[in-house]
């Protein structure tokens, strides 16, 4: 069974930084592209950052570009979305998402609120 | 950026009715290699969105036949038949086509 688990969420200040991370299991991580999708509260998708398997292809949202980093380590089969510079527009619930384009199986989403 | 235009933004249905619902893009959704990376999700009240047709017309794993997809080019269409309880929430088209990918707004299915 494909299980996405996300965790790192939580409240921080407007200006700081904040690490999310998705454990994969069930599926060969490393064959797969992965992507992060936010949904600020009571709001639609907004697709954010894309990665592909072996890491060689990296796509932003205008919306995050310069301030966040996807990355992942296909040997603890964990994506990560490293956010810098964070804005109260960053609040959202954060997913993580199998496969680039389909995006077949979501994580149960992880929050992030970004508030002084 | 692809702009996605879902319509309608409600779409009020009696149990075992049938619905559809358009999402029209801002460009052809047409790739390079031939394919249309246009895909519905659905979103259940307080759950993760669930692929629901990948690439225009195909049901992704375990969907009922209920629902089909079709289009092409810029213009859309997901139609659900015998519209069940489980098919309420806010369905959303997702075209990857072109980066940044970007998502419809949505269209919530609701009760009558």
């Amino acid at each position: 069974e494909v299980q996405l688990v996300e965790s790192g969420g939580g409240l921080v200040q407007p200006g700081r930084s904040l690490k999310l991370s998705c454990v994969a299991s069930g599926f060969t991580f490393s064959n797969y592209g992965m992507n992060w999708i936010r949904q600020a509260p009571g709001k639609g998708l907004e697709w954010v950052a894309y990665i592909s398997s072996g890491s060689s292809y990296i796509y932003y949202a205008e919306t995050v570009k310069g301030r966040f980093t996807i990355s992942r380590d296909n040997a603890k089969n964990t994506l990560y979305l490293q956010m810098t510079s964070l804005r109260s527009e960053d609040t959202a619930l954060y997913y993580c998402a199998r496969r680039g384009g389909q995006l077949d199986y979501w994580g149960q989403g992880v929050m992030v609120t970004v508030s002084s | 950026d692809v702009l996605m235009t879902q319509t309608p933004v409600s779409l009020p249905v009696s149990l075992g009715g049938q619905v559809s619902i358009s999402c029209r893009s801002s460009q052809s959704l047409v790739h390079s290699d031939g394919n249309t990376y246009l895909h519905w999700y659905l979103q259940k009240p307080g759950q993760s969105p669930q692929l629901l047709i990948y690439r225009v017309s195909n049901r992704f794993s375990g969907v009922p036949d209920r629902f089909s997809g079709s289009g092409s080019g810029t213009d859309f269409t997901l139609k659900i038949s015998r519209v069940e309880p489980e098919d309420l929430g806010v369905y959303y088209c997702l075209q990857s086509t072109h980066f940044p990918w970007t998502f419809g707004g949505g269209t919530k299915l609701e009760l009558k």
